[in-house]
C-alpha cells in the first residue's frame, strides 16, 4: 500500500527557512515524478513544484510564486522527497502536501504538514 | 499558465440528488483533466483521471466527461460522504493548475 508521510512543518518567522521531508513507502520512488502541493487556510489547492525521475534527468519545476526561494530534491536510496523553503513569506503559510504523480494524474497524497510563517 | 475555472463555487443538495460540476480551461488541454474530492481536514482524493477514467476503488456514482476546454463531473446519487469540496486539475502542462473548488453542502 502506498504511503506518503510529510514532516518538518512548524512556525517560522518571515525571512526564515524550513525543510520539509516526505517519506515514501509501498512503491519505488525512483519510478515516479513527485509533486508538492499546498493549501493556505480556507483556500484552494496550489501546485508548488515537481521532481522528475532519472529518465527525465531529475529536472525540477516550480510555480512562479516560489521559484528562486524553494528547492525540491529527492533521495531515491532513502525513498524520500524534500522541499527546502527559504526567504519565507506570510503568504507561504499553508498545509504542504507531498504527492505522487503517475500517468498524468496525482494519484496519492500524504496527510500534509502545516507551515506557519508569522512573527 | 492555464487557468481553470470551476462552477458553481458552491451548491446545496440532498442525499440522492444528481449533482453536476463544470470546469473550463483557458486553452485546450485535450483530455488531461483530473477531478479530486477533499473532505474537511483530509487530503484530496483522486476520483477521475484523463477526463473520464474512474480511479480504482472510487464508486461508480462518479463520472466525468469532456475534452478540449470544457469538462463535467457528475455524481449520480449524492451520498453523505460526498458533502465535500471538489477540484478539477489540468495535467497538460506545468505549472499544474487547479480550479477554485466547488463546495457541496447539505440542503
Amino acid at each position: 500500500e502506498v504511503h506518503l508521510v510529510e514532516s518538518g512543518g512548524g512556525l517560522v518567522q518571515p525571512g526564515g527557512s524550513l525543510r520539509l521531508s516526505c517519506a515514501a513507502a509501498g512503491f519505488t520512488l525512483s519510478d515516479h515524478y513527485m509533486d508538492w502541493v499546498r493549501q493556505a487556510p480556507g483556500k484552494g489547492l496550489e501546485w508548488v513544484g515537481r521532481s522528475t525521475t532519472k529518465d527525465a534527468r531529475y529536472t525540477t519545476e516550480y510555480a512562479a510564486s516560489v521559484k528562486g526561494r524553494f528547492t525540491v530534491s529527492r533521495d531515491d536510496s532513502k525513498s524520500s522527497l524534500y522541499l527546502q523553503m527559504n526567504s519565507l513569506e506570510t503568504e507561504d503559510t499553508a498545509v504542504y502536501y507531498c504527492a505522487r504523480s503517475y500517468n498524468w494524474k496525482i494519484d496519492y497524497w500524504g496527510r500534509g504538514t502545516l507551515v506557519t510563517v508569522s512573527s | 499558465d492555464i487557468q481553470m475555472t470551476q462552477s458553481p463555487s458552491s451548491l446545496s443538495a440532498s442525499v440522492g440528488d444528481r449533482v453536476t460540476i463544470t470546469c473550463r480551461a483557458s486553452q485546450s488541454i485535450f483530455n488531461y483533466l483530473n477531478w479530486y474530492r477533499q473532505k474537511p481536514g483530509e487530503a484530496p482524493q483522486l476520483l477521475i483521471y484523463v477526463a473520464s477514467s474512474l480511479q480504482t476503488g472510487v464508486p461508480t456514482r462518479f463520472s466525468g466527461s469532456g475534452s478540449g476546454t470544457d469538462f463535467t463531473l457528475t455524481i449520480s446519487s449524492l451520498q453523505p460522504e460526498d458533502f465535500a469540496t471538489y477540484y478539477c486539475q489540468q495535467s497538460y502542462s506545468t505549472p499544474l493548475t487547479f480550479g477554485g473548488g466547488t463546495k457541496v453542502e447539505i440542503k
